[in-house]
């Protein structure tokens, strides 16, 4: 089955830039969404389709996928940004979607 | 405004059997495919299930394949999912969401959790 591997955590200073990365074997092939999930509440998309950036999420969040590692960029990070933030794909293969383990980010 | 409203969680028995449902409003629910997913206490998301717009395509996790079933009434504007033999390992929150096709889930309710236990 497909595997997607994110780091477990990830710590950054305000108005810094976090970097969430997704590996997962020829990763570019497939379409990667990135949710945000804060404590008590529910998962929000943050990009879709490898770039999208919905209606709603500011423009410092941004996403990227080549090869075998799709990531997520998060500029100039606010304390609001806390969360666990997943990826996400569609396995043709398995007819399966398949989340990443999730990567909590903390800022410090 | 577009809304998911989960119910039907509950502390049930380990081997029994449960029914979630999932509201929705604000959109036109027969257009679009439907999902649930999971979060176990200090996991992560777990994908459980998909059913397209008619009710015709479903996709299951190999974890629940066999014991949970989903399905949909679009004259009620409702998802379901039928959980039977249930585990101490279901426990968790469960979140029905809106589908882009099989692509990504666009709208999350905000969950109702199962715990199963003996």
């Amino acid at each position: 089955s497909y595997v997607l591997t994110q780091p477990p955590s990830l710590s950054v200073a305000p108005g810094k830039t976090a970097r969430i990365t997704c590996g997962g074997d020829n990763i570019e092939s497939k379409n990667v969404h990135w949710y945000r999930r804060k404590p008590g509440q529910a998962p929000v998309v943050v990009i879709s389709y490898d770039s999208d950036r919905p209606s709603g999420i500011p423009e410092r969040f941004s996403g990227s996928n080549s090869g075998n590692t799709a990531t997520l960029t998060i500029s100039r990070v606010e304390t609001g940004d806390e969360a666990d933030y997943y990826c996400q794909v569609w396995d043709r293969t398995t007819d399966h979607v398949v989340f990443g383990g999730g990567t909590k980010v903390t800022v410090l | 405004q577009v809304e998911l409203v989960e119910s039907g969680g509950d502390l049930v028995k380990t081997g029994g059997s449960l029914r979630l449902s999932c509201e929705a409003s604000g959109f036109i629910f027969s257009d679009y495919y439907m999902s649930w997913i999971r979060q176990a206490p200090g996991k992560g998301l777990e994908w459980l299930a998909y059913i397209g717009s008619g009710g015709r395509s479903i996709y299951y996790a190999d974890s629940v394949k066999g014991r949970f079933t989903i399905s949909r009434d679009n004259a009620k504007n409702s998802l379901y999912l039928q959980m039977s033999a249930l585990r101490a390992e279901d426990t968790a929150l469960y979140y029905c969401a809106r589908a882009d096709a099989v692509n990504y889930m666009d709208v999350w309710g905000k969950g109702t959790t199962v715990t199963v236990s003996s």
